[in-house]
């Protein structure tokens, strides 16, 4: 089992905003970081630290924490945003890195 | 640009040990990074199986501890993975990332990933 919980599946409808969770006591202590997976492809990062976007990624990416829950907002959801996002960061202990089990956003 | 590339076996048979490279380009393997192994079996979410610095220093996820060996080699400017006593729970897509940051921590960029299969 993960100790970063996610919700299983988003949905959004075009161009409206939507927030994807992480959820995990080690996330009181650790930044996560975001990637964006699609079919066939490797993983992408989209978001990490406080709120940082690599180049390249668009600034509808945002990423927020509070307690123990980091989350990934979509602004303005593209259909090109449909994908699974993934949570990563350190565990409890700090030594490991952990994912969360994966969100599967529909855009619809 | 650091790009970085899987290589090995696509089959591996049960009770075997899975071999996998990944081979470091645009940038040196002794930066001040770790460099991380990734599994994903079909359909299912990602999984962190371990890390290394360049000076041999690992840490490995406690599930997979007991099987797994993370070794670098500075020569070639690659960083390679074994996974003893694998059966069919192993077969999954293989990925190698660099991991950038402390305090930000992230895996970027990442390895197209290479697909193992477990199987007799």
């Amino acid at each position: 089992s993960s100790e970063l919980t996610q919700d299983p599946a988003v949905s959004v409808a075009l161009g409206q905003t939507v927030r994807i969770t992480c959820q995990g006591d080690s996330l009181r202590s650790y930044y996560a970081s975001w990637y964006q997976q699609k079919p066939g492809q490797a993983p992408v990062l989209v978001i990490y630290g406080k709120n940082n976007r690599p180049s390249g990624i668009p600034d509808r990416f945002s990423g927020s924490s509070s307690g123990n829950t980091a989350s990934l907002t979509i602004t303005g959801a593209q259909a090109e945003d449909e994908a699974d996002y993934y949570c990563n960061s350190r565990d409890s202990s700090g030594t490991h890195r952990v994912f969360g089990g994966g969100t599967k956003l529909t855009v619809l | 640009q650091v790009q970085l590339q899987e290589s090995g076996p696509g089959l591996v048979k049960p009770s075997g040990t899975l071999s996998l490279t990944c081979a470091v380009s645009g940038g040196s393997i002794s930066s001040s990074n770790w460099w991380s192994w990734v599994r994903q079996p079909p359909g299912k979410g990602l999984e962190w199986i371990g890390e290394i610095y360049h000076s041999g220093s690992t840490n490995y996820n406690p599930s997979l501890k007991s099987r797994v060996t993370i070794s670098v080699d500075k020569s070639k400017n690659q960083f390679s993975l074994k996974l003893s006593s694998v059966t069919a729970a192993d077969t999954a897509v293989y990925y190698c990332a660099r991991e950038q940051g402390i305090a930000a921590a992230r895996f970027d960029p990442w390895g197209q990933g290479t697909l193992v299969t477990v199987s007799s």
